[in-house]
């Protein structure tokens, strides 16, 4: 089955600091992973896209990275910022299907 | 450019009863994808449609359909709601075909089904 794991569950962290979140899937064969942020009472927001041959894509201060040997990603914050908080969504969409898989989220605070 | 329309915000029913969703994509954009988002399951995706055609469907159940018109609007139907049915439903925006297409969501309809 297709799983989407990401961690940690929830972030504090101090305005100006980075941030790393983490993203393990098992989803196969693979099409492209996509991170967004999710502010509460709205729709998700597209952070990045990425296909098996790129390991890194930047969009601002975010950067994701993907280890496709691995079937790891992450996503660094830099200089986080207020309103950086938000939840932050990792999905994998198969390359047989395309039906995405969704993590549940990393629920990131940013306090002054 | 007008972002993605979905409408109503909100909305209440009953069990039993049916519902229809609809969403404006961007002017331009000929992909819509529905997603359902519950606080237990988190994202899950409904169906995609392109050009009036649908593309790709998730694992739901029949009770849950959806259409495309030519003007790329789209409706998605909920019969014989049940409790569970409770979530946002999110509309999401493609500019074309393309399986890495950016996508540009909407507000979303927030259903309550008592």
């Amino acid at each position: 089955k297709n799983q989407v794991e990401q961690s940690p569950q929830s972030l504090i962290i101090l305005e100006g600091k980075n941030c790393t979140l983490q993203c393990n899937y098992t989803v196969s064969p693979f099409s492209n992973l996509r991170w967004y942020k999710q502010d509460t009472g709205r729709g998700p927001v597209s952070l990045t896209i990425m296909t098996f041959s790129e390991n890194t894509k930047s969009n601002g201060r975010y950067t994701a990275t993907l280890d496709a040997d691995t079937k790891q990603s992450s996503l660094h914050i830099t200089a986080s910022q207020l309103s950086d908080s938000a939840s932050y969504i990792c999905v994998v969409t198969s390359g047989g299907s395309y039906i995405p898989t969704f993590g549940r989220g990393t629920s990131l605070i940013v306090h002054p | 450019k007008a972002g993605v329309t979905q409408t109503p915000r909100y909305l209440i029913k009953t069990r039993g009863q049916q519902v229809t969703l609809s969403c404006s994509p961007i002017s331009g954009h000929r992909s819509v994808s529905w997603y359902q988002q519950t606080p237990g399951q988190g994202l899950q995706f409904l169906f995609e449609y392109f050009s009036e055609t649908q593309r790709n469907k998730g694992n739901f159940p029949g009770r849950f359909s959806g259409r495309q018109f030519s003007n790329s609007r789209s409706e998605m139907n909920v019969s014989t709601l049940e409790l569970g049915d409770s979530a946002l439903y999110l509309c999401a925006s493609i500019p074309g075909q393309g399986r890495t297409d950016t996508q540009y969501f909407g507000p979303g309809t927030r259903l309550t089904v008592l």
